[in-house]
């Protein structure tokens, strides 16, 4: 059975204090994971996609890194508009149908 | 990438009404994708949208509870039957955003049943 698992489930920083979140995903046959951050009372809004293992995306304090096992998402001196729910997603290869399943997100609160 | 303007974005039900929430695209897409967020947990896929088609359904979803609609390539509704306080939950539309842009979601709706 397909499955994202993310970790921790809560996270707080300091302003400045660099971090990892990470996803532990199985799946049988990876199509594409996906990370997305969620402020509160909106939809989940894109930033990575990652299809294979070794490559990394990088958008300003944010790198996300994947192997056969799992996403890490670095983030480098955050700062309090850094603060979401950051979710983890993986499409599967048999899913042609783009049916993402999700982890149930890591909630990230920077303080100054 | 499309813009997903979704209604409402929240309101608050009866027990035994039905709620249908609408998504509005701004280009054509031939999929749609119906999520429902419940409190504490994971986004999970309710329904895919196709045009011209019927729903498909997630195994645990059922068209009479959830039945869904799919006039033209921009436009879909949901709708949520016989609400029960089981049925609070932000629900959200979702399309491909093309390329390795992923998907792009709706604001979401929060609904919540008294």
């Amino acid at each position: 059975e397909d499955q994202v698992t993310q970790s921790p489930e809560a996270l707080r920083l300091q302003e400045g204090e660099s971090s990892s979140l990470n996803c532990s995903y199985t799946v049988s046959g990876l199509r594409g994971l996906f990370w997305y951050r969620q402020d509160p009372g909106k939809g989940p809004e894109f930033l990575f996609t990652l299809y294979s293992a070794g490559e990394e995306k990088e958008k300003e304090r944010l790198k996300a890194t994947l192997t056969k096992k799992e996403s890490f998402l670095h983030i480098t001196a955050p700062k309090p508009e850094d603060s979401a729910t950051y979710l983890c997603a993986v499409q599967a290869q048999h899913n042609q149908g783009g049916k993402l399943i999700f982890g149930q997100g890591t909630e990230l609160s920077v303080k100054p | 990438s499309a813009v997903i303007s979704q209604k409402p974005s929240r309101d608050i039900c009866q027990r035994g009404t039905s709620l249908t929430i609408q998504c509005q695209v701004d280009s054509q897409v031939t999929m749609m994708f119906w999520y429902r967020q419940q409190p504490g947990q994971s986004l999970t896929l309710i329904a895919t949208a196709n045009q011209g088609s019927e729903a498909t359904y997630e195994s645990g979803f059922v068209i009479d509870k959830f039945p869904i609609s799919r006039p033209n390539l921009t436009f879909s509704t949901l709708t949520v039957s016989n609400m029960s306080p089981e049925d609070s939950s932000i629900y959200l539309c979702s399309v491909p955003a093309g390329g390795a842009y992923g998907y792009t979601f709706g604001s979401g709706t929060r609904l919540t049943v008294v």
